[in-house]
C-alpha cells in the first residue's frame, strides 16, 4: 500500500519569507514518481514537479526548490521568498511504477502568505 | 498545449437524480482516471480507466458509479443515485506514457442537495 504524509496542516508566514513544505511518502515498489501540485482557492489541481526515484537530483525552478531524500523517503518543497500569490493548498503525490499509475494524494498543507 | 476539459463547472442536483459528469481527455492518452475531493479534504482516486475497461478502482466507486468512454473523445462518469455525501469536486485526468505525470482537468464542483 502507498501512502503519503503531509504533517503540516496549515502553514502561515509574511511575504517574502522562505518556508519548506514537508512531504514524507511510504511505498514497496523500487520505482515511483513523486509529484507536487498546487491547489489555489479557484479549485483547480496545478502540476509543479515530477520526480523519478533513482534521480535523487535537487530540483530548482525560480523560487521553488525540491530536496528528495529518499534514505528518509522524504521530498520536501521550499518556496523562497514567499508571495501572497503563493497562498495556496499544496499536495504532495506518489504513484508507483505497478498497476494503472494511480495517484496517491497526501492531505495538504494549506500555505497562508499575508502581506 | 493540450488540455483535458470538464464540464460542466459546477452542477447542482437533487439528492436520488442521476447526474453526468463529463471529460474530454487529451486526445492521444490511454490511461484515462476519475478523482474526488471532498471539501478541505484530500484528493482520492475513484478509478482509472485502459483500454475501453475499467482498471482499477477504489472502495469509493461502488455500484452507484460508473465509467464510460462513448464515442472516443468523451469520458463519463455517471451517478445514479445521488447522495448528499456525493457533494465534492470531481477531477478527470489522462495520462498518455507511464513516466509522464497525469494531466487534470479543472474539476466539476458537484453540489447535491
Amino acid at each position: 500500500a502507498q501512502k503519503v504524509t503531509q504533517a503540516q496542516t496549515e502553514i502561515s508566514v509574511v511575504e517574502k519569507e522562505d518556508v519548506t513544505l514537508d512531504c514524507v511518502y511510504e511505498t514497496r515498489d523500487t520505482t515511483y514518481y513523486l509529484f507536487w501540485y498546487k491547489q489555489p482557492p479557484s479549485g483547480e489541481l496545478v502540476f509543479l514537479i515530477r520526480r523519478n526515484s533513482f534521480d535523487e537530483q535537487n530540483e530548482i525552478s525560480g523560487r521553488y526548490s525540491w530536496n528528495f531524500q529518499k534514505s528518509t523517503s522524504s521530498f520536501n518543497f521550499t518556496i523562497t521568498a514567499s508571495q501572497v500569490v503563493d497562498s495556496a493548498v499544496y499536495f504532495c503525490a506518489l504513484r508507483g511504477n505497478s498497476g494503472y499509475s494511480t495517484l496517491t494524494f497526501g492531505k495538504g498543507t494549506m500555505l497562508l502568505v499575508s502581506p | 498545449e493540450p488540455e483535458v476539459t470538464q464540464t460542466p463547472s459546477h452542477q447542482v442536483t437533487q439528492m436520488g437524480q442521476e447526474v453526468i459528469l463529463r471529460c474530454v481527455p487529451i486526445s492521444n492518452h490511454l490511461y484515462f482516471y476519475w478523482y474526488r475531493q471532498i471539501l478541505g479534504q484530500k484528493v482520492e482516486f475513484l478509478v482509472s480507466f485502459y483500454n475501453n475497461e475499467i482498471s482499477e478502482k477504489s472502495e469509493i466507486f461502488d455500484d452507484q458509479f460508473s465509467v464510460e468512454r462513448p464515442d472516443g473523445s468523451n469520458f463519463t462518469l455517471k451517478i445514479r443515485s445521488t447522495k448528499l455525501e456525493d457533494s465534492a469536486m470531481y477531477f478527470c485526468a489522462s495520462l498518455g506514457q507511464k513516466d509522464q505525470p497525469q494531466h487534470f482537468g479543472d474539476g466539476t464542483r458537484l453540489s447535491i442537495l
